[in-house]
């Protein structure tokens, strides 16, 4: 399984964009990469996913490299609800899901 | 919609006690699974399933079993409890087709003394 390197942690004032990094140097060519969020003491919840193009929804953006081997989850105006620890995963088709460590999102006011 | 619910909430068991965390979707999802959260770690997948009367083990299976006896549920069964499992676990289920978009039940903080 394709391994990921997150920023332990990041800082964000309210209402600034917020850029989350991910490598996945080994990511193979049918995995697609998810991003999942978990906020304090509450479950896993679904951000966005992507194969190779960019991807917006209404949470975020997801810009991956032309190469596949890191993409960045992008938060347009980050509130206080938004943090959290953020989770990037590449993903097989087989339909098993490995969390890393993820990424503490603070948000400042 | 209920979505992904757990019970219990809490739980404190004895060292050897047996014990079963429930795990109930209501979003007629092929593929449940069951993950496990120490303090300041990320998730550790326990086991999975794609279907009725289909399982299988993921990275940290050991001192836990699982059935599939109806699309709806999934148990979790802690056979002799030990206090290295000690954890909050979360079950969490989806579609079998893209983009298997996981919807977690909110969680069953387990204390084993």
């Amino acid at each position: 399984d394709a391994k990921t390197t997150q920023p332990n942690s990041m800082e964000s004032n309210e209402e600034e964009p917020v850029h989350l990094p991910c490598n996945h140097s080994t990511i193979s060519g049918t995995d697609y990469i998810h991003w999942y969020r978990q906020l304090p003491s509450q479950g896993p919840e679904y951000v966005i996913h992507g194969l190779t193009s960019n991807v917006n929804n209404r949470m975020a953006s997801l810009a991956i490299a032309e190469d596949r081997k890191s993409s960045t989850l992008i938060l347009h105006r980050a509130t206080l609800r938004d943090a959290a620890v953020y989770y990037c995963i590449p993903r097989r088709p087989t339909l098993q899901f490995y969390f890393g460590s993820g990424t503490k999102l603070n948000v400042k006011p | 919609n209920a979505g992904v619910t757990q019970t219990p909430k809490f739980q404190v068991l004895k060292t050897g006690q047996s014990m079963t965390l429930q795990c109930a979707q209501d979003m007629n999802h092929e593929y449940m699974s069951w993950y496990r959260q120490d303090p300041g770690m990320g998730l550790r997948l326990i086991h999975y399933s794609v279907g009725a009367g289909i399982t299988d083990q993921g990275e940290v299976p050991n001192g836990y079993n699982v059935s599939r006896s109806t699309t709806e549920d999934f148990p979790l069964r802690l056979l002799s409890a030990a206090p290295s499992q000690t954890s909050v676990y979360f079950c969490a289920s989806s579609y079998v087709s893209p983009p298997y978009e996981q919807y977690f039940g909110p969680g069953t903080r387990l204390t084993v003394t």
